[in-house]
């Protein structure tokens, strides 16, 4: 079945950009997202990609996508401290939407 | 517009027991699913609904049911409750149009 890979964890000092990585398998993924998750709470969805696009910016926030590779980023500019939390890479097929494939997910640490 | 709720957010169960838990959505999203979120394992998906009246297994079914009698409410039952149930379970839905999941606060579950 599909698969999404992430690392499990990233240290980066307040200020600096963050970048998490995010690999998946599936070929014929349609929409590529990223959730954050803050402690005690649920998934929030953070920015997501379609997937025939390469790139999306919003604010602090760059996704890239490398079809090709099947490789997936989520770039955190100017990191903050509020940014802490666990970030998760998914991505939806096209058997319908709960097809969703959720990975591990990656938890960032922000430095003060 | 409360998004999607689950009830309770944390409940302790003995072996053996029965519980169910409780999730509503105020959106009007014909998807519903219920995810559970283990270390180390991401979410894996337990059973899905595509509207009322339609209900099938996802990964992890095994101990489990499922019901979808409105739009609205999608409850979880656990039929024998097994300390390899301890987890934290999500809710979350999904609309036509949207890109993404929305997902409710969690249950965090203790057996044993």
């Amino acid at each position: 079945g599909e698969d999404v890979e992430q690392s499990l964890f990233l240290s980066v000092r307040e200020g600096d950009s963050s970048v998490i990585n995010c690999t998946y398998t599936d070929s014929s993924s349609t929409y590529l997202y990223w959730y954050k998750q803050e402690p005690g709470a649920g998934l929030q969805l953070l920015t997501y990609i379609f997937s025939n696009m390469d790139m999306k910016q919003d604010q602090r926030l760059t996704v890239l996508l490398n079809k090709k590779d099947k490789h997936l980023s989520l770039r955190i500019a100017d990191t903050q401290t509020g940014d802490s939390a666990i970030y998760f890479c998914a991505e939806r097929g096209t058997g319908g939407y709960q097809k969703v494939t959720f990975g591990i997910g990656t938890k960032l640490q922000v430095i003060p | 517009n409360a998004g999607v709720t689950q009830t309770p957010k944390f409940q302790v169960l003995k072996t053996g027991q029965s519980m169910t838990l409780q999730c509503a959505q105020d959106m009007n999203h014909e998807y519903m699913s219920w995810y559970r979120q283990d270390p180390g394992m991401g979410l894996r998906l337990i059973h899905y609904s595509v509207g009322a009246g339609i209900t099938d297994q996802g990964e992890v079914p095994n101990g489990y049911n499922v019901s979808r009698s409105t739009t609205e409410d999608f409850p979880l039952r656990l039929l024998s409750a097994a300390p390899s149930q301890t987890s934290v379970y999500f809710c979350a839905s999904f609309g036509q149009g949207k890109a993404g999941y929305t997902f409710g606060s969690g249950t965090r579950l203790t057996v044993v």
